[in-house]
């Protein structure tokens, strides 16, 4: 079964601390992603990657960093964390083929103080 | 650009039927998705169907393509209290550099009640 694991699921820290939020799939997906997800404002795609080292900005990068050193893990870095990135962050993978659903994990409730 | 539409909330009695509707934009669309989230938790994959499809079912659960009026819907026949979630449609990407990039309607919040 598909398996998308999101390292933690509920994350406190304080604002300009650097912050790892790592994401791991078993599914030897080529894709990876990672969103945020805001009331009333939806998915918003902030980084992807479709290969190992390869990234791609979505729509709102600004304040993120991401690292894939292995085709497996996909982490999203938050340089310096501000309060307006307090949010529920998605993790998902999918297939480099034409059908491609993209799959989940359980999300991290991340707050920043 | 490219975009998908969903009302924000449905409210259905137990038992009843659920329709939650999708329009999008983007007529090259290959894949057309519809996920579940439950509270506290990430997106569950429910079905998708292929364009060149108009009906898939599925259980409980029907998908209704109308490609010329660009429209997708998602029926749940036997509404449960366990149905009670948020529904996404989402559309697959078709265009230069966007393998696997689906663009994701804000959702749907289904209200069941007993």
């Amino acid at each position: 079964d598909v398996k998308v694991t999101q390292s933690s699921r509920y994350l406190v820290k304080r604002t300009g601390e650097k912050v790892f939020l790592e994401c791991v799939q078993d599914m030897d997906h080529e894709n990876m992603f990672w969103y945020r997800q805001d009331p009333g404002l939806g998915l918003r795609l902030i980084y992807f990657s479709y290969d190992v080292k390869m990234k791609e900005k979505g729509d709102i990068p600004e304040g993120y960093s991401v690292s894939r050193e292995k085709k497996e893990r996909f982490s999203l870095i938050l340089e310096s964390a501000s309060t307006n990135q307090t949010s529920m962050y998605l993790c998902a993978s999918s297939p480099n083929d034409r059908v491609g659903p993209q799959h989940f994990g359980d999300g991290t409730r991340l707050s920043i103080l | 650009g490219e975009d998908v539409e969903q009302s924000l909330f449905l409210s259905v009695r137990e038992g009843d039927s659920s329709v939650i509707n999708c329009t999008y934009t983007d007529s090259s669309s290959t894949y057309l998705y519809w996920y579940k989230q439950e509270p506290g938790a990430g997106l569950q994959l429910l079905t998708y169907i292929f364009s060149n499809m108009d009906m898939k079912q599925d259980q409980r659960l029907t998908v209704l393509l109308n490609k010329k009026d660009k429209h997708l819907s998602l029926r749940i026949a036997d509404t449960q209290t366990g149905d009670s979630a948020i529904y996404f449609c989402a559309e697959s990407m078709n265009y230069g550099g966007s393998q696997g990039n689906l663009i994701f309607g804000k959702g749907t919040k289904l209200s069941v009640k007993p």
